[in-house]
Protein backbone atom coordinates (compact mmCIF):
# COMPACT_ATOMS: atom_id res chain seq x y z
CA UNK A 1 0.00 0.00 0.00
CA UNK A 2 0.97 3.40 -0.48
CA UNK A 3 1.20 5.47 2.35
CA UNK A 4 2.48 9.04 3.99
CA UNK A 5 4.18 9.53 7.19
CA UNK A 6 4.55 12.57 9.10
CA UNK A 7 6.58 11.41 12.51
CA UNK A 8 5.45 14.86 14.00
CA UNK A 9 2.15 15.31 15.33
CA UNK A 10 3.35 18.50 17.10
CA UNK A 11 5.81 21.48 16.45
CA UNK A 12 6.24 24.86 17.62
CA UNK A 13 8.47 27.30 16.91
CA UNK A 14 9.33 30.87 18.18
CA UNK A 15 7.80 33.65 15.37
CA UNK A 16 10.21 35.09 13.20
CA UNK A 17 12.30 31.53 13.51
CA UNK A 18 12.89 28.82 10.71
CA UNK A 19 10.35 25.31 11.25
CA UNK A 20 11.16 22.48 9.19
CA UNK A 21 8.51 19.62 8.92
CA UNK A 22 9.15 16.30 7.85
CA UNK A 23 7.47 13.79 5.59
CA UNK A 24 7.94 10.60 4.07
CA UNK A 25 6.13 8.41 1.93
CA UNK A 26 6.30 4.62 0.38
CA UNK A 27 5.84 4.32 -3.19
CA UNK A 28 7.10 2.02 -5.90
CA UNK A 29 6.28 4.50 -8.83
CA UNK A 30 8.91 6.60 -10.23
CA UNK A 31 6.31 9.65 -10.98
CA UNK A 32 4.42 11.26 -8.93
CA UNK A 33 2.94 14.38 -7.46
CA UNK A 34 3.63 15.57 -4.07
CA UNK A 35 1.68 18.28 -1.96
CA UNK A 36 1.75 20.37 1.16
CA UNK A 37 -1.69 21.49 2.51
CA UNK A 38 -1.94 24.02 5.48
CA UNK A 39 -5.34 23.64 7.76
CA UNK A 40 -5.74 26.52 10.19
CA UNK A 41 -7.96 26.80 12.86
CA UNK A 42 -11.16 27.82 10.12
CA UNK A 43 -10.67 24.54 8.70
CA UNK A 44 -10.21 25.01 5.47
CA UNK A 45 -7.63 23.73 3.60
CA UNK A 46 -5.32 25.53 1.61
CA UNK A 47 -2.71 24.54 -0.82
CA UNK A 48 0.81 25.61 0.29
CA UNK A 49 3.00 24.04 -2.14
CA UNK A 50 3.06 21.57 -4.99
CA UNK A 51 6.50 19.80 -6.50
CA UNK A 52 6.49 17.37 -9.56
CA UNK A 53 8.52 14.42 -8.81
CA UNK A 54 10.72 14.33 -12.65
CA UNK A 55 11.52 18.06 -11.31
CA UNK A 56 14.59 17.65 -9.51
CA UNK A 57 14.37 21.60 -8.13
CA UNK A 58 12.79 21.95 -5.15
CA UNK A 59 9.16 24.01 -5.12
CA UNK A 60 9.35 27.42 -3.56
CA UNK A 61 6.33 29.70 -2.58
CA UNK A 62 7.60 32.84 -0.72
CA UNK A 63 8.63 31.87 2.77
CA UNK A 64 7.97 28.21 2.24
CA UNK A 65 10.30 25.99 0.24
CA UNK A 66 10.49 22.16 0.30
CA UNK A 67 13.50 19.97 0.69
CA UNK A 68 12.46 16.91 -1.74
CA UNK A 69 14.66 13.41 -2.09
CA UNK A 70 13.53 11.35 -4.07
CA UNK A 71 15.76 8.47 -3.44
CA UNK A 72 14.97 8.68 0.34
CA UNK A 73 11.41 9.14 -0.24
CA UNK A 74 11.45 12.63 1.72
CA UNK A 75 9.75 15.73 1.16
CA UNK A 76 10.27 17.98 4.27
CA UNK A 77 8.37 21.51 4.37
CA UNK A 78 10.43 24.41 5.63
CA UNK A 79 8.38 27.59 6.63
CA UNK A 80 11.03 30.82 7.25
CA UNK A 81 10.17 33.75 9.29
CA UNK A 82 7.47 32.02 11.05
CA UNK A 83 4.53 34.15 11.29
CA UNK A 84 1.54 33.51 13.86
CA UNK A 85 -0.77 33.10 10.82
CA UNK A 86 1.20 30.13 10.15
CA UNK A 87 -0.37 28.18 13.28
CA UNK A 88 -2.08 25.87 11.65
CA UNK A 89 -2.33 21.90 10.95
CA UNK A 90 0.16 20.85 8.03
CA UNK A 91 -0.51 18.08 5.87
CA UNK A 92 1.22 16.19 3.52
CA UNK A 93 -0.06 14.55 0.12
CA UNK A 94 0.89 12.65 -2.61
CA UNK A 95 -0.50 11.26 -5.96
CA UNK A 96 0.94 8.60 -7.82
CA UNK A 97 1.52 8.27 -11.73
CA UNK A 98 -1.59 6.00 -12.70
CA UNK A 99 -3.28 6.32 -9.51
CA UNK A 100 -7.30 7.51 -9.91
CA UNK A 101 -8.81 10.43 -10.62
CA UNK A 102 -9.00 10.95 -7.18
CA UNK A 103 -5.97 9.28 -5.45
CA UNK A 104 -4.44 11.82 -3.08
CA UNK A 105 -3.50 10.65 -0.51
CA UNK A 106 -2.36 12.15 2.90
CA UNK A 107 -0.75 11.87 5.75
CA UNK A 108 -2.21 12.29 9.48
CA UNK A 109 -0.71 15.85 9.83
CA UNK A 110 2.02 17.95 11.98
CA UNK A 111 0.30 20.27 14.07
CA UNK A 112 2.41 23.59 14.27
CA UNK A 113 2.15 26.40 16.83
CA UNK A 114 4.25 29.86 16.20
CA UNK A 115 4.43 31.65 19.58
CA UNK A 116 4.51 34.70 20.01
CA UNK B 1 -11.99 33.53 -9.94
CA UNK B 2 -12.95 30.28 -8.63
CA UNK B 3 -15.01 30.09 -5.10
CA UNK B 4 -16.45 26.88 -3.53
CA UNK B 5 -18.62 26.87 -0.94
CA UNK B 6 -20.55 24.17 1.15
CA UNK B 7 -23.45 24.15 3.24
CA UNK B 8 -24.36 23.95 6.15
CA UNK B 9 -21.01 24.78 7.91
CA UNK B 10 -22.76 22.64 10.92
CA UNK B 11 -24.62 20.13 11.27
CA UNK B 12 -26.23 17.71 14.09
CA UNK B 13 -28.16 14.90 13.43
CA UNK B 14 -29.23 11.83 15.57
CA UNK B 15 -28.54 8.61 14.50
CA UNK B 16 -30.67 6.62 11.62
CA UNK B 17 -31.81 10.31 10.44
CA UNK B 18 -30.27 11.45 6.89
CA UNK B 19 -28.29 13.44 5.53
CA UNK B 20 -27.58 15.85 2.35
CA UNK B 21 -24.68 18.38 2.34
CA UNK B 22 -24.00 20.60 -0.55
CA UNK B 23 -21.22 21.73 -2.09
CA UNK B 24 -21.43 24.33 -5.18
CA UNK B 25 -18.24 25.77 -7.70
CA UNK B 26 -18.37 29.46 -9.41
CA UNK B 27 -15.87 30.36 -11.88
CA UNK B 28 -15.28 27.01 -14.00
CA UNK B 29 -16.87 24.50 -15.92
CA UNK B 30 -16.90 21.07 -15.62
CA UNK B 31 -14.61 20.31 -12.76
CA UNK B 32 -13.55 17.79 -11.04
CA UNK B 33 -14.93 17.20 -7.64
CA UNK B 34 -14.21 15.15 -4.54
CA UNK B 35 -16.01 14.72 -1.36
CA UNK B 36 -13.05 13.92 1.52
CA UNK B 37 -14.22 12.91 5.06
CA UNK B 38 -11.26 14.44 7.98
CA UNK B 39 -11.57 12.10 11.12
CA UNK B 40 -10.70 13.70 14.62
CA UNK B 41 -6.60 13.22 14.42
CA UNK B 42 -6.51 11.69 11.27
CA UNK B 43 -5.60 13.12 7.57
CA UNK B 44 -8.38 12.85 4.88
CA UNK B 45 -10.11 10.57 3.31
CA UNK B 46 -11.31 10.28 -0.07
CA UNK B 47 -14.90 9.14 -0.09
CA UNK B 48 -16.27 10.22 -3.86
CA UNK B 49 -15.14 11.95 -6.88
CA UNK B 50 -17.40 13.13 -9.76
CA UNK B 51 -15.29 13.87 -13.51
CA UNK B 52 -19.36 15.13 -14.82
CA UNK B 53 -22.31 14.93 -14.07
CA UNK B 54 -23.94 11.92 -13.19
CA UNK B 55 -20.64 10.07 -12.94
CA UNK B 56 -19.47 8.92 -9.41
CA UNK B 57 -16.85 6.72 -8.60
CA UNK B 58 -16.56 5.93 -4.88
CA UNK B 59 -13.36 4.93 -3.25
CA UNK B 60 -14.79 3.73 0.23
CA UNK B 61 -17.54 1.65 0.65
CA UNK B 62 -20.22 2.72 3.02
CA UNK B 63 -23.63 3.95 3.76
CA UNK B 64 -22.78 7.40 1.77
CA UNK B 65 -23.80 8.20 -1.46
CA UNK B 66 -23.05 11.61 -3.82
CA UNK B 67 -24.34 12.54 -6.58
CA UNK B 68 -23.92 15.05 -9.28
CA UNK B 69 -27.11 16.71 -10.52
CA UNK B 70 -25.35 19.60 -12.24
CA UNK B 71 -22.01 20.90 -13.41
CA UNK B 72 -21.09 22.70 -10.59
CA UNK B 73 -23.15 21.44 -7.82
CA UNK B 74 -22.17 17.94 -5.56
CA UNK B 75 -24.27 16.72 -2.90
CA UNK B 76 -23.23 14.12 -0.65
CA UNK B 77 -26.25 11.82 1.04
CA UNK B 78 -27.13 9.23 3.46
CA UNK B 79 -30.45 7.54 3.88
CA UNK B 80 -29.20 6.70 7.72
CA UNK B 81 -26.63 7.90 9.66
CA UNK B 82 -24.15 6.17 12.09
CA UNK B 83 -22.51 7.46 14.58
CA UNK B 84 -19.47 6.70 13.01
CA UNK B 85 -20.39 9.50 10.38
CA UNK B 86 -19.13 11.69 12.47
CA UNK B 87 -16.51 14.51 11.20
CA UNK B 88 -15.73 16.91 9.05
CA UNK B 89 -16.88 17.07 5.43
CA UNK B 90 -14.91 18.64 2.84
CA UNK B 91 -15.83 19.19 -0.32
CA UNK B 92 -12.64 20.29 -3.05
CA UNK B 93 -12.59 21.05 -6.77
CA UNK B 94 -9.91 20.35 -9.77
CA UNK B 95 -9.51 21.72 -12.45
CA UNK B 96 -7.19 20.08 -14.93
CA UNK B 97 -8.87 17.05 -13.63
CA UNK B 98 -6.02 14.77 -14.73
CA UNK B 99 -3.03 13.21 -12.88
CA UNK B 100 -1.84 15.15 -10.20
CA UNK B 101 -4.13 18.20 -10.67
CA UNK B 102 -4.05 20.27 -7.67
CA UNK B 103 -7.59 19.97 -5.55
CA UNK B 104 -8.84 23.39 -3.70
CA UNK B 105 -11.26 22.63 -1.11
CA UNK B 106 -14.13 24.01 0.34
CA UNK B 107 -14.68 25.37 4.30
CA UNK B 108 -16.41 22.03 5.04
CA UNK B 109 -19.00 21.10 7.12
CA UNK B 110 -18.54 19.54 10.31
CA UNK B 111 -21.20 16.84 11.35
CA UNK B 112 -21.74 15.69 14.75
CA UNK B 113 -24.55 12.02 14.70
CA UNK B 114 -25.68 11.27 18.34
Amino acid sequence: AQTVTQSQPEMSVQEAETVTLSCTYDTSESNYYLFWYKQPPSRQMILVIRQEAYKQQNATENRFSVNFQKAAKSFSLKISDSQLGDTAMYFCAFWPYGGSQGNLIFGKGTKLSVKP
Amino acid sequence: SQTIHQWPATLVQPVGSPLSLECTVEGTSNPNLYWYRQAAGRGLQLLFYSVGIGQISSEVPQNLSASRPQDRQFILSSKKLLLSDSGFYLCAWGLEGGWGDTQYFGPGTRLTVL
